[in-house]
């Protein structure tokens, strides 16, 4: 079940804030959050993982909450570098043969 | 430490032709995954290896795609015959080893256009 994420695209100044949701309709084990920028391949970001604490460094963070099956990714002071492609990925288990299923994107773009 | 290496960038063939990618992931990595990308959506996972062993194939279309990862090192990922919406950008990720904390290390991809 693929996860749906919203919005699908955001346009923002350089130096706003840009929250990012991702949400499933099945109980979820790990959160994964990547950046992709056009014509590169997907950088990591970080993992939440069922029961662990909200994680962040520098100014992007982000929150996972169990119970709404619903992760949010918070761009702090968007910087230029920030434009890309975000992507959730979602296990529901801890099994090594679980698949990760990123969500469809949502595009983001900083103007100075 | 060297990332994911694929090859080719790039790809341009007709329908009803073959086409391999291949993929060499990062050095010690056991688990190896084959994504496809198409255009303005999100990676869907073909193929996760763990060593040689295939651990999900779910989702590759079966009677057209096939992969190896013969000796648990680099990978191959094989079209025949191509049909126009297999174009997309197919991706090769590797992870230390299969789990839900692990994170993946992307390839810049192959893109393939089928005309």
């Amino acid at each position: 079940q693929q996860p749906v994420q919203s919005p699908q695209a955001v346009i923002l100044r350089e130096g706003e804030d840009a929250v990012i949701n991702c949400s499933s309709s099945k109980a979820l084990y790990s959160v994964h959050w990547y950046r992709q920028k056009h014509g590169e391949a997907p950088v990591f970001l970080m993992i939440l993982l069922k029961g662990g604490e909200q994680k962040g460094h520098d100014k992007i963070s982000a929150s996972f909450n169990e119970k709404k099956q619903q992760s949010s990714l918070y761009l702090t002071a968007s910087q230029l570098s920030y434009s890309g492609t975000y992507f959730c990925g979602t296990e529901r288990s801890n099994f090594g043969n679980e698949k990760l299923t990123f969500g469809t994107g949502t595009r983001l773009t900083i103007i100075p | 430490e060297a990332g994911v290496a694929q090859s080719p960038r790039y790809k341009i063939i007709e329908k009803r032709q073959s086409v391999a990618f291949w993929c060499n992931p990062i050095s010690g990595h056991a688990t190896l995954y084959w994504y496809q990308q198409i255009l303005g959506q999100g990676p869907k996972l073909l193929i996760q290896f763990q060593n040689n062993g295939v651990v999900d194939d779910s989702q590759l279309p079966k009677d057209r795609f096939s992969a190896e990862r013969l000796k648990g090192v680099d990978s191959t990922l094989k079209i025949q015959p191509a049909k126009l919406e297999d174009s997309a950008v197919y991706l090769c990720a590797s992870s230390l080893v299969a789990g839900a904390d692990e994170k993946l290390f992307f390839g810049s991809g192959t893109q393939l256009s089928v005309l």
